[in-house]
Formats: structure tokens, sequence, C-alpha cells
């Protein structure tokens, strides 16, 4: 089965900290990604990955940064995080092709205080 | 652009009957069409997809899904609910090229009252 590994399942950061949300699969995928779910908004993408050092800016890229170095892992970074930045993060990763489904990760619930 | 379009937020259905969860796309070409569902503290999980063909799809736990063009639409059907179904379904579609993200709506959420 396709894995895809959140780092952490809750965390609570303080404003102005740097935040780093880690994210492994073990499918060879190509495509990363990283998204914010809050309750009515349903998830929004914030950035993915179609290759290594490679990154697109998803629909709320605002404050948050990415690192893609391996293959493997896909890192979300929050440069210095604010209290409108808690929420439950998704990771996921897919194979290159039109249509692919994406897996997910399960989520890290981020407190931001 | 493209969009997806979840009318239901809520939804509280009986346990023992039929559900359908209702999902429009906007889209300008075939699209690529996805189920998901997410229980309370978890990660998504595909229940089905439509990629081409039969318009009538089969997924996991005894769900279905219609594609009608016309519609524009993807509705999500199960005969008989569970308790165990109750969670968050989010309806999607897929990249129309190399190199695009999955697009989601905003999610219905189904109560099963016993």
């Amino acid at each position: 089965d396709v894995k895809v590994t959140q780092s952490s399942r809750y965390l609570v950061k303080r404003t102005g900290e740097k935040v780093f949300l880690e994210c492994v699969q073990d499918m060879d995928h190509e495509n990363m990604f990283w998204y914010r779910q809050d309750p009515g908004l349903g998830l929004r993408l914030i950035y993915f990955s179609y290759d290594v050092k490679m990154k697109e800016k998803g629909d709320i890229p605002e404050g948050y940064s990415v690192s893609r170095e391996k293959k493997e892992r896909f890192s979300l970074i929050l440069e210095s995080a604010s209290t409108n930045q808690t929420s439950m993060y998704l990771c996921a990763s897919s194979r290159q092709g039109l249509g692919t489904e994406a897996f997910f990760g399960q989520g890290t619930r981020l407190t931001v205080v | 652009a493209q969009s997806v379009t979840q009318p239901d937020i809520h939804i509280t259905v009986s346990e023992g009957a039929s559900l359908e969860l209702r999902c429009n796309y906007s889209y300008g070409a075939t699209p690529y069409l996805f189920w998901y569902v997410q229980s309370p503290g978890q990660g998504l999980q595909l229940l089905l997809k439509y990629f081409s063909g039969d318009t009538l799809v089969q997924g996991i736990k005894g769900f279905e899904a219609e594609f009608k063009r016309s519609q524009s639409s993807f509705n999500l059907r199960k005969p008989s609910v569970h308790w165990s179904d109750a969670a968050e379904y989010f309806c999607a579609v897929g990249a129309w090229q190399a190199g695009t993200a999955l697009i989601f709506g905003k999610g219905t959420t189904l109560s099963v009252s016993s």
C-alpha cells in the first residue's frame, strides 16, 4: 500500500516561531502536495511539487514556503507562524500523469498560540 | 476555471436508509472525478474514481457514483447507510494536465441517526 507519512499528528507552536511540517512518501511518486483544511472551506492547495527542487504555488501560498530536496520528502515551512495559520495540514502524493489519484497522509493539526 | 461544488454542507440519514451526496463540477473537457472520505481526525481515503467509459462506477464500502455529463454531476450513492459511514465526503476533479493538482469541493458532512 502507498504510505504517506506526516511527521507529527499534533503540534503547538508560538506566534513568530519557524515551523517545519515534514511529509514522506514511499511509492516513488513524482507529485507531492500540501493542502490546508479548515471547517467550511474544504481543502485548499498551498503548494505542490512535480519534481525534486520544483515547486508551484497553489491557491493560498502566502506565509508558507516549501522544500523538496529528495523525491520522497516534501516539507512545508511556516517562516513566522501566526494564529491564522492554526489549521489541519494534509500532505498528499500522486504519480505523474493525467487524472492520477492522490494519496493522503493522516494530517497534522497545528495550533499557533 | 475548473471548480467543484458540493451543495449540501451537512446531511443526516437514518441507518439503513439510502444516501445520495451531490457533486457538480465545472470543467472544459472530459473530467477526471473522485470521491474521498475523511473520518474524524484522519486523512482522506479514496472511495472511487471516474476516468472514462462506464458512467456508473463502483467503489469501496458499497459506494457507487454516476457521471452525468449533461448535468455536470458526479453524485455519490449508497443503498443502505451504516453508522460507520458517518464522516466527511469530498468530491474532487483531477489533473487536467501534467503538473496540476486535484481541486476539491468544500465537503459534505454525513451524520447517521439510529
